[in-house]
């Protein structure tokens, strides 16, 4: 089992969707979440971290649940410019300062 | 945005000349790393730093050194480049090796 999975997708939705990703771990004692978001032949850029309590950004939701080792992102009323793609992050903690990079999700947002 | 740079941004090279590629940081963050991303493997680790000369392997390590003799500068070098390493390479910066700033990008195409 791979690190950190994500569904490549693509997500294809049309604007003022509500659509989620989600995106599994495989270390159990992992420490710290992030969501990022690439464009295509850009450099990725942080999004949002993922908190135990779960985290909220204007349209964007980011929650952890533990229990089943997964972080997940809503993205509520889709804009066009939200088509990304979405790197989910986790770094396993313990003074480990690698984090590990999901192969990310494609989400394709049109009119 | 952070202060990162990567010099330079295109270079094509031919098989078997050596190659340096310059990451620079005006933020004084400790942790520095080197990323290439290649269609279907996602964001790749090649080195990382965690402090001045203090430099470490990524999962993708062979054929690549680094170097760095100052905080602000990270140094990727193909001692030989080949065509297996055309690909998109990406510097990050971290302050606490969690949440990373990443550079614009170095397309570098080897013929």
């Amino acid at each position: 089992r791979k690190e950190v999975e994500q569904d490549p997708g693509p997500f294809n939705v049309p604007e003022g969707a509500t659509v989620a990703f989600n995106c599994t771990y495989s270390n159990s004692a992992s420490q710290s979440f992030f969501w990022y978001r690439q464009d295509c032949r850009k450099e990725p850029k942080l999004l949002m971290s993922v908190y135990s309590s779960g985290n909220e950004d204007g349209r964007f939701t980011a929650q952890l649940n533990r229990a089943s080792q997964y972080i997940s992102l809503l993205i509520r009323d889709s804009k066009l410019s939200d088509s990304a793609t979405y790197l989910c992050v986790v770094n396993k903690g313990g003074g480990s300062y690698i984090p590990t990079f999901g192969r990310g999700t494609s989400l394709i947002v049109h009119p | 945005d952070a202060g990162i740079t990567q010099s330079p941004r295109h270079k094509v090279t031919e098989t078997g000349t050596p190659v340096t590629l310059r990451c620079h940081q005006t933020e004084n963050h400790r942790y520095m790393y080197w990323y290439r991303q290649d269609p279907g493997h996602g964001l790749r680790l090649i080195h990382y730093s965690y402090g001045v000369k203090d430099t470490d392997k990524g999962e993708v390590s062979d054929g690549y050194s680094v170097s760095r003799s100052k905080t602000e500068d990270f140094l990727l070098t193909l001692e030989s480049a080949t065509s297996s390493q055309t690909s998109v390479y990406f510097c990050a910066i971290s302050s606490t090796g969690d949440e990373q700033y990443f550079g614009p990008g170095t397309r570098l195409t080897v013929t």
